[in-house]
């Protein structure tokens, strides 16, 4: 079945560091496949999406590039702040016609000014 | 618009006991899902469904029971709870016609099960 392996955490980074979260993934098909993040204590929220390859998702700063030949959709910032401290999901909606995701476990990042 | 609405936001159960966790969307979204959040596994689902009337179980349905009567609601039952079933709760909703492929959750229910 479908599955997201992304890396374990926490990262910790001082602000206006690179951040870089890997994400890889299996799947059947063509897949969507997102970034979630979420904040102490919220729900879910989506940060980007990509669904095709070669597609670059972007917000807020964040990117990703789906990327088929390595099946990765790896998270990039170029400089973070304290305020994107947060709890970051990286998923996969499949090309079956059901609209349901397949999350990988969370990484925690963590911003000291 | 409300978006997804979910409760209660915490609730403690004792072993055995039955409850209703609440989810309403008034965004019109065909398709409705739980998950369940846990510790280093990230969000699981639970049960799911593409319209009023029809669903179908996720990758964790045992111990959960769900209905759709309406487009709005998609309420998750727990018949007896068990300590396992301590958790959180998301419930989340998309519209592949009106909004592509986008979930949209909501604030979650934080269940504890003594």
């Amino acid at each position: 079945g479908d599955s997201v392996t992304q890396m374990e955490g926490p990262v910790t980074l001082s602000e206006e560091a690179f951040l870089t979260i890997n994400c890889t993934y299996t799947a059947t098909g063509y897949p969507s496949l997102f970034w979630y993040v979420q904040y102490p204590g919220e729900g879910l929220q989506l940060l980007l999406k990509a669904t095709k390859a070669d597609d670059k998702g972007s917000n807020k700063g964040f990117e990703a590039t789906y990327r088929k030949e390595t099946t990765s959709f790896h998270l990039e910032k170029g400089s973070v702040q304290v305020s994107d401290s947060a709890v970051y999901f990286c998923a996969l909606m499949g090309g079956s016609g059901y609209s349901t995701l397949t999350f990988g476990k969370g990484t925690m990042l963590l911003v000291s000014p | 618009n409300a978006g997804v609405t979910q409760t209660p936001k915490f609730q403690v159960l004792k072993t055995g006991q039955s409850m209703t966790l609440q989810c309403a969307q008034d965004m019109n979204h065909e398709y409705m899902s739980w998950y369940r959040q846990d510790p280093g596994m990230g969000l699981r689902l639970i049960h799911y469904s593409v319209g009023a009337g029809i669903t179908d179980q996720g990758e964790v349905p045992n111990g959960y029971n769900v209905s759709r009567s309406t487009t709005e609601d998609f309420p998750l039952r727990l018949l007896s709870a068990a300590p396992s079933q301590t958790s959180v709760y998301f419930c989340a909703s998309s519209s592949p016609v009106a909004g592509g492929n986008e979930q949209f959750f909501g604030p979650g229910t934080r269940l504890t099960v003594l």
